[in-house]
């Protein structure tokens, strides 16, 4: 069964709105989380490092105060899309890895529509 | 990390074996090679990941050349739903909590 869930599973918002997404691992802890995006018929390129009690890491280009990451707790980590515009449209996928486990768990993903 | 290079798409039949080549002449010493893949509108999802030995699992065997500069990923029985993107992805470390880094991967279309 899936390990990491994503809410919501898609999203259409009004130019200007923000978005939350969530990621939760959901039966092991995480320190640390991945935000990837990926655009229409393009590979998936990291945005950010989330790391539980302590700030976000971002990949050059990606800006931190539009796209603001919370991991409150080991379970939680949440990607906030402020003030959207249509070419924020994108599909958001998050990650963990699970310790002992050699492997990355991902999200279903977040299909984000911005009218 | 070092860096990969597939073919962009490849056909196969509905229960042949899908072979997907993958090149990294780069590889280090303590880099692995991970295959995931991503079907359509979904998360991706981890396949298997070698170091120098061929691995096998219930989804695919990676066969590894001896100077680690390529790869093959089988699919032994090719379904329909193993319609997908595959990513050859080589890392450092095994376990790590180490992003992943993917590139264009191969589109694979299994035909009726």
């Amino acid at each position: 069964g899936a390990v990491v869930s994503q809410h919501p599973s898609w999203v259409i918002c009004k130019s200007g709105t923000s978005v939350k997404i969530e990621c939760r691992s959901l039966d092991f802890q995480a320190t640390t989380m991945f935000w990837y995006r990926q655009f229409p018929k393009q590979s998936l390129m990291l945005m950010a490092t989330s790391n539980e009690g302590s700030k976000a890491t971002y990949e050059q280009g990606v800006e931190k105060d539009k796209f603001l990451i919370n991991h409150a707790s080991l379970t939680l980590s949440t990607l906030t899309v402020t003030s959207a515009h249509p070419e924020d449209s994108s599909f958001y996928i998050c990650s963990a890895p699970r310790r002992s486990y050699n492997e990355q768990f991902f999200g279903p993903g977040t299909r984000l529509t911005v009218l | 990390d070092a860096k990969t290079t597939q073919p962009p798409s490849m056909d196969c039949a509905e229960g042949r074996a899908a072979n997907l080549p993958c090149n990294h002449s780069t590889i280090s010493g303590n880099e692995y090679v991970y295959w995931y893949r991503q079907i359509h509108s979904q998360g991706p999802q981890y396949i298997i990941h070698g170091l120098k030995n061929n691995e096998t699992n219930e989804m695919a065997s990676l066969i590894i050349t001896e100077d680690r500069k390529s790869s093959t990923l089988i699919l032994p029985h090719a379904t329909l739903r193993d319609t997908a993107v595959y990513y050859c992805i080589v890392r450092p470390d095994s376990g790590s909590a180490r992003q992943l880094t993917f590139g264009s991967g191969t589109q694979l279309t299994v035909l009726p």
